[in-house]
């Protein structure tokens, strides 16, 4: 079976700074692994996916991610927050590309 | 292009009764899929369908019925509506292979 965790509920971080979110999953095989973001009252939006290759990936609002086989975790990465990015950020596994199993979530403020 | 629309965007039911949740989408996806999101729970698979005439069961499918007759449309059914079915619905599709889904901006049911 499927999983994945992301540890952290709730990360609060300063306009300007790094973040990184965690991402942990658990599967037998290589993995399809996407990070989605979720802004209040909206649907969940692609970030970036990864299928195979290059083990970092680069995604829409200067996000990238980087897929650790040895760590099974593909950790969500941006140099420098915008107040925008306030959101919920979830990590998903699939067995394929249609069939995915997300995590709980991470809810991401941004401080002035 | 108006991507995935689901209506109602709010719900009200009594417990017992039976209701439909829409979804069509217009960019000629072969996969669908029917997601709940509970607070602290992520997203999980109800039911998916990767083409016409093909659905399957994902991780909580009781209460639940669908049926996929055409590409552009995916209706979920409550059978018997129950307070534990208060959630937000999310429609989701994705072109084969592309991997990556396009959501659409929910249903919010409450069951009293």
């Amino acid at each position: 079976a499927q999983s994945v965790t992301q540890p952290d509920i709730h990360i609060t971080v300063s306009e300007g700074a790094s973040l990184e979110l965690r991402c942990n999953y658990s599967y037998g095989a290589t993995p399809y692994l996407f990070w989605y973001v979720q802004s209040p009252g909206q649907g969940l939006q692609l970030l970036l996916k990864y299928f195979s290759g290059d083990t970092l990936v680069q995604g829409i609002k200067g996000f990238e991610a980087e897929f650790k086989r040895s760590q099974s975790s593909f950790n969500l990465r941006k140099p420098s927050v915008h107040w925008s990015d306030a959101a919920e950020y979830f990590c998903a596994v699939g067995s394929n590309d249609y069939k995915l199993s997300f995590g709980a979530g991470t809810t991401v403020t941004v401080r002035a | 292009n108006a991507g995935v629309t689901q209506t109602p965007k709010f719900q009200v039911l009594k417990t017992g009764q039976s209701m439909t949740l829409q979804c069509a989408q217009d960019m000629n996806h072969e996969y669908m899929s029917w997601y709940r999101q509970d607070p602290g729970m992520g997203l999980r698979l109800i039911h998916y369908s990767v083409g016409a005439g093909i659905t399957d069961q994902g991780e909580v499918p009781n209460g639940y019925n669908v049926s996929r007759s055409t590409t552009e449309d995916f209706p979920l059914r409550l059978l018997s509506a129950a307070p534990s079915q208060t959630s937000v619905y999310f429609c989701a599709s994705s072109f084969q292979g592309a991997g990556g889904y396009t959501f659409g901006s929910g249903t919010r049911l409450t069951v009293v």
